[in-house]
C-alpha cells in the first residue's frame, strides 16, 4: 500500500497567517492527490483535486501544489472558518490511502 | 445536488456483522462512471478506504478487508450497503459513504460525502 505521511499533526495559526500542510507519498502518485477539510460533526469537503485543481466554490486562498511524492496545501490568509481537520487522499493506486490528518486551529 | 446519508446500528456486538446503509438523493446510483465508496474513520482520526461499488455494479475492496467485507446496492431505492463480518472492537469507527469519480480519466476524487454513522463494537 502507498503510505501517506502528513505533517504537521496539528497547527495553530493567527488570523491572516499563511500556512502549509504537507503530504508525502511512499512512492510516486503522479499528482493523483486530493485535499479535504472536515469541520467537527460535518462531512468532509473537497478542496483540491489533481494536486492543484481548485474545487468549485472553494475560496481562492486555498491552493495545492506538488508532484511525484511531495504535495502541499496552502492557506493564504487564515480565516476563522478555516478551523478544522485537513487530510489528503491518494487515488493513484489501490487501495486508496489517506494522510493521518492535520488539526488546524485559530490562535 | 447530491446528498448522501448513512444509517447504521450504533452498537454491534463482537463477532456479529456490521451493516450500514447509504441513501443517495439528488443523483442516480447508476449514473455512468461514478463510484460509491465506503470509508471509515477510527478514533484518533485515521482514515481507511474500504471499497466501492461502481455504476455498472462492479466492486473493488481493500485487500485488508477482503475476507470480511461485502458492498451491495439496491438501484430501485438508490441505496448501497456495507456489511462487515466478524467484527471486533477494532472496527469501532465512523463509517462514511462518498461519491467518487475520475477527473480526466486519471485523477481520482471523492467529491461528496455523507455525515457519517458512528458504530461502536462492544459487548
Amino acid at each position: 500500500d502507498i503510505q501517506m505521511t502528513q505533517s504537521p499533526a496539528s497547527l495553530s495559526a493567527s488570523l491572516g497567517e499563511t500556512i502549509s500542510i504537507e503530504c508525502r507519498a511512499s512512492e510516486d502518485i503522479y499528482s493523483n492527490l486530493a485535499w479535504y477539510q472536515q469541520k467537527s460533526g460535518k462531512s468532509p469537503q473537497l478542496l483540491i483535486y489533481a494536486a492543484n485543481g481548485l474545487q468549485d466554490g472553494v475560496p481562492s486562498r486555498f491552493s495545492g501544489s506538488g508532484s511525484g511524492t511531495q504535495y502541499s496545501l496552502k492557506i493564504s490568509g487564515m480565516q476563522p472558518e478555516d478551523e478544522g481537520d485537513y487530510f489528503c487522499l491518494q487515488g493513484s493506486k489501490f487501495p486508496y490511502t489517506f494522510g493521518a490528518g492535520t488539526k488546524l486551529e485559530l490562535k | 445536488q447530491v446528498n448522501l446519508q448513512e444509517s447504521g446500528p450504533g452498537i454491534v456486538k463482537p463477532s456479529q456483522p456490521l451493516s450500514v446503509t447509504c441513501s443517495i438523493t439528488g443523483y442516480s446510483i447508476i449514473t455512468s462512471y461514478f463510484h460509491w465508496n465506503w470509508i471509515r474513520k477510527f478514533p484518533g482520526r485515521k482514515l481507511e478506504w474500504m471499497g466501492y461499488i461502481c455504476y455498472d455494479g462492479s466492486i473493488y475492496y481493500n485487500p485488508s478487508l477482503k475476507s470480511r467485507i461485502s458492498i451491495t446496492r439496491d438501484t430501485s431505492k438508490n441505496q448501497f450497503f456495507l456489511q462487515l463480518n466478524t467484527v471486533t472492537t477494532e472496527d469501532t469507527a465512523v463509517y462514511y459513504c462518498a461519491r467518487g469519480k475520475y477527473y480526466g480519466s486519471h485523477y481520482y476524487v471523492m467529491d461528496a460525502w455523507g455525515q457519517g454513522a458512528s458504530v461502536t463494537v462492544s459487548s
